[in-house]
């Protein structure tokens, strides 16, 4: 069983949906969560990031971690053709780069 | 310019053959890190350095091999080149001091094909 399972889509949505990208992982001990964003033949970089449980937002972005259920979740309002991108979930235990897990990615494309 | 700088870009060789994927940054963070990206496997950890004297072998370290030259620069090497090895490689550095604990930078990339 993978550390972190990642829907990988595609996913195809209109200029102005809300857009829910989730991911699971297996390992309790998960403090940090992430999504990085990567565009076309891009490195990825860091979109939002969370520790512990709970919600955060940062404009049209919500970032929310449930620990019970071991689910993560990243929403985007008022999607615009710029969000299309991959996706991708990371978690650690703890706060160095060596430590991190990533999902494979979800690719999501916003149509005008 | 960026800030994680990867050359080549672009590397087509053959079985056998010795690569070579240079990394440099101006970010000046001391951790430096070798990633490759495979279709549904995502991104996996080749090699990371915490210090230019700090060299750790990451999930899939085999066939691979780095140096640290430099706080700048990471090297990855493959030194007999293998079709598996095929794949897109990221170079990415952190500062464990960033107010995002941990937040990795990424170059733009080195796509390598090995026929």
């Amino acid at each position: 069983q993978k550390e972190v399972e990642q829907d990988p889509g595609p996913l195809s949505v209109p200029e102005g949906a809300i857009v829910s990208l989730n991911c699971t992982y297996s390992n309790s001990a998960f403090q940090y969560f992430m999504w990085y964003r990567q565009y076309s033949r891009k490195g990825p970089e860091l979109l939002m990031y969370t520790y512990s449980s709970g919600n955060k937002e940062d404009g049209r972005f919500t970032a929310q971690v449930d620990k019970s259920s071991k689910y993560i979740s990243l929403f985007i309002r008022d999607s615009q053709p710029s969000d299309s991108a991959t996706y991708l979930c990371a978690m650690s235990r703890g706060i160095t780069g060596n430590q991190f897990y990533f999902g494979t990615g979800t690719s999501l494309t916003v149509i005008p | 310019d960026a800030d994680v700088t990867q050359t080549p870009r672009n590397r087509i060789t053959k079985t056998g053959k010795r690569i070579m994927l240079e990394c440099s940054q101006t970010k000046g963070h001391d951790r430096m890190y070798w990633y490759r990206q495979d279709p549904g496997l995502g991104l996996r950890l080749i090699y990371y350095s915490f210090d230019v004297k700090d060299i750790n072998k990451g999930e899939i370290s085999d066939g691979y091999s780095v140096s640290r030259q430099a706080q700048a620069k990471f090297s990855l090497s493959l030194e007999s080149a293998i079709p598996n090895q095929t794949a897109l490689y990221f170079c990415a550095t952190s500062d464990l001091a960033n107010p995002n604990t941990g937040e990795l930078f990424f170059g733009e990339g080195s796509r390598l094909t090995v026929l």
